[in-house]
């Protein structure tokens, strides 16, 4: 069964400094997507950047961008120039791609994100 | 589009009642899906249907939970009898299919905040 891990439960960042949060997963699949999710004060659920395994370059999405090292199994999140808005619970997910298996989604515990002004 | 619609968005009732909780998917849609989460455990997918069908329900946690689907654009998730345990945020995503669009992103509902007293 696959697995996510976020070791870090609370994270800390200036306001317009970059920060990174941690992501590992354990899987035998060689195929499969990685996401990063954000969950403000509101619980909404937001797609913030998506991997796919099978592409070696790195996603990016304006300030945000990952670092995806499939050897190691580790799926990092850079923002920079941190905004006060980006406070938040931030989640990364694992789905696999094995054709059929509908868009099933492993969480990790989650980090929660505070910007200090 | 206006996005995944639940309701209610907030549920306060007593041990012993049945708990009905609502979403509508985004049309067009062939995924649903029904997210917990508690403080204790996290993200966890309970159930989700593909073309109305229910694929997964290995993560419903017991009897007193079912869910339906009875068309493409609305389905329900009942707790009966409902217990404080039962206590968390529901979320209802949707997704296209990720085999025809090869977009598998999942739009998040706002979640429905349920306690059980």
């Amino acid at each position: 069964a696959q697995t996510v891990t976020q070791s870090q439960p609370e994270m800390s960042v200036q306001e317009a400094e970059t920060v990174t949060l941690s992501c590992t997963y354990d899987t035998s699949e060689s195929d499969y997507y990685l996401f990063w999710y954000k969950q403000p004060p509101s619980r909404q659920m937001i797609l913030v950047i998506r991997q796919e395994a099978y592409k070696q370059q790195n996603a990016t999405e304006n300030r945000f961008s990952v670092n995806f090292q499939k050897a190691a199994k580790s799926f990092s999140l850079k923002i920079s120039d941190s905004q006060l808005g980006d406070a938040a619970m931030y989640f990364c997910a694992y789905r696999t791609a094995l054709y059929n298996q509908g868009g099933k989604l492993i969480f990790g515990q989650g980090t929660e994100l505070s910007v200090k002004p | 589009d206006a996005g995944v619609i639940q309701s209610p968005r907030h549920e306060v009732t007593e041990m012993g009642q049945e708990v009905t909780l609502r979403c509508k998917p985004i049309s067009g849609h062939d995924y649903l899906f029904w997210y917990r989460q508690t403080m204790m455990r996290g993200l966890e997918l309970l159930i989700y249907f593909n073309n109305n069908v229910p694929i997964d329900d290995s993560g419903m946690p017991e009897d007193r939970f079912s869910a339906k689907m009875p068309n493409a654009s609305f389905s329900t998730l009942k707790i009966q009898p409902s217990e404080p345990r039962d206590s968390a945020v529901y979320f209802c995503a949707s997704s296209p299919n990720p085999d025809r669009t090869f977009v598998d992103t999942q739009y998040f509902g706002p979640g429905t905040r349920l306690t059980v007293l």
